[in-house]
């Protein structure tokens, strides 16, 4: 069974990039990687989406090595409100009952 | 603020009792997700309707049901509660009804205690 794994926290300084890396050994071809933020009692937020290699959008990067393996998303120059959880998810574009979101890392970034 | 709304904010009932909850996807988004977010086990994805069809099941309980109407809004309907099905419910709608590329938008959630 498909199964993802994240740090469960992590601490930063305001200004400093951030990498959160999630790992998912048994990632399918068909399989997508998403990353969501959420704030306490919110429902989770997109931040990126990729397949492989390189995605950068206005808020982060995600990068995506060869074998999948594995993906990391990067907060560049974080802030106090980057103070959330971050969550991968594995979801297939062909089996509809594969949806699977990481156990979330808690991010703190200290002023 | 994502579009999509889910009613009630906070639900509070008791073991045996039966509840229903609502969610109203982004106007254009066809399919509907319902999550359940608890502490011990994370988000899990319980089912997904995509234009009135169930398109995807996840770990959903035999207790729990969910439908999609004409209207495209939701329901989830849990009973027989459980002092375990404690958790904050969450709705997501998307446009597709693959997985994979589309983005899922997640409403604000209705947390639900079962005393």
């Amino acid at each position: 069974l498909a199964k993802t794994t994240q740090p469960i926290s992590m601490d930063s300084y305001e200004g400093q990039e951030v990498n959160i890396t999630c790992s998912h050994n048994n990632i399918a071809t068909n399989d997508y990687i998403t990353w969501y933020q959420q704030f306490p009692s919110q429902g989770p937020r997109f931040i990126i989406q990729g397949y492989k290699t390189k995605v950068t959008n206005e808020v982060a990067s995600l990068f995506i090595p060869a074998d999948r393996k594995s993906s990391t998303l990067s907060l560049p120059r974080v802030s106090l409100s980057d103070t959330a959880v971050y969550y991968c998810l594995l979801q297939s574009e062909t089996s509809y009952d594969k949806v699977i979101f990481g156990p979330g890392t808690s991010l703190s970034v200290i002023p | 603020d994502s579009g999509v709304t889910q009613t009630p904010k906070h639900l509070i009932t008791a073991t045996g009792q039966r509840v229903t909850l609502r969610c109203s996807p982004r106007s254009g988004d066809l399919s509907v997700y319902w999550y359940q977010q608890s502490l011990d086990q994370g988000l899990q994805f319980l089912i997904q309707y995509y234009n009135g069809e169930e398109r995807a099941k996840g770990n959903i309980l035999e207790r729990f049901s969910a439908q999609q109407f004409p209207d495209l809004h939701s329901e989830l309907n849990l009973s027989s509660l459980e002092l375990g099905d404690s958790a904050l419910y969450f709705c997501a709608s998307s446009v597709e009804w693959r997985g994979g590329r589309n983005t899922q938008y997640f409403g604000p959630g209705t947390r639900l205690t079962v005393l």
